[in-house]
């Protein structure tokens, strides 16, 4: 069956413009992770939906980052007043569960390039 | 959660039986042992997980130490495709959902493996 997927696979944007990612996940997984990535580094998690409701953001870096899942399906991360430390692999993953251990399968990520 | 420690860097030839080494010394009861890889320009997947015992499925074997302070990810031929950043992850369950379900990366060990 079709995988976690995102759009755009890259993403060029100048500094202090906003950008938007999108991910769709696994139908009907009641789990959403977005994560980034920094070159060389292992993913870093920003930020948990259980359905539509976001019950962790723990990991967004500054109020520049936002994250919604509206319906429970879709999720947009949305970065506003992007800067060059932005830079990164953004990747979102879902899950069909929420007790902890389930497998969370990755998207192939969205790479942003801030100039 | 608590940490891992993995070998920045691994070699191995194609064919051979790879042994993939993680420290958990200050693991917890609760805490499960998830493996993940990450090839190039790919988000992570799921190789194997356990709590105790040992785990074989297709793609891996899990071994875990009586203590449960250290494991070992076995690849029991190594292929070119196996070449991949691992990640040993510490799952803690022993709480609700939500939060404690993100993964937590180190930088993981990255596996060479030569024709």
């Amino acid at each position: 069956g079709a995988g976690v997927s995102q759009s755009p696979r890259y993403k060029v944007a100048k500094r202090g413009q906003d950008v938007a990612l999108r991910c769709d996940p696994i139908s009907g997984h009641v789990s959403l992770f977005w994560y980034q990535q920094a070159l060389g580094q292992g993913p870093e998690f920003l930020t948990y939906f259980q359905n539509e409701a976001q019950l962790d953001k723990s990991g967004l870096p500054s109020d520049r980052f936002f994250a919604e899942r509206p319906e429970g399906s879709v999720s947009t991360l949305k970065i506003q007043r992007t800067q060059q430390e932005d830079s990164a692999v953004y990747l979102c993953a879902s899950s069909w569960g929420t007790s902890g251990v389930e497998t969370q399968y990755f998207g192939p990520g969205t790479r942003l390039l801030v100039l | 959660d608590a940490k891992t420690t993995q070998p920045n860097s691994m070699e191995s030839n194609e064919e051979e039986p790879v042994h993939l080494p993680c420290n958990h010394s200050t693991i917890s009861g609760t805490d499960y042992i998830h493996w993940y890889r990450q090839l190039p320009s790919q988000g992570p997947e799921y190789v194997i997980h356990g709590l105790t015992s040992n785990v074989n499925n297709r793609m891996a074997s899990l071994a875990i130490a009586e203590d449960r302070k250290s494991s070992t990810l076995i690849l029991h031929r190594a292929t070119l495709r196996d070449a991949a950043v691992y990640y040993c992850i510490l799952r803690d369950v022993g709480g609700y959902g939500g939060a404690t379900n993100k993964l937590i990366f180190g930088t993981g060990t990255l596996l060479a493996v030569q024709p």
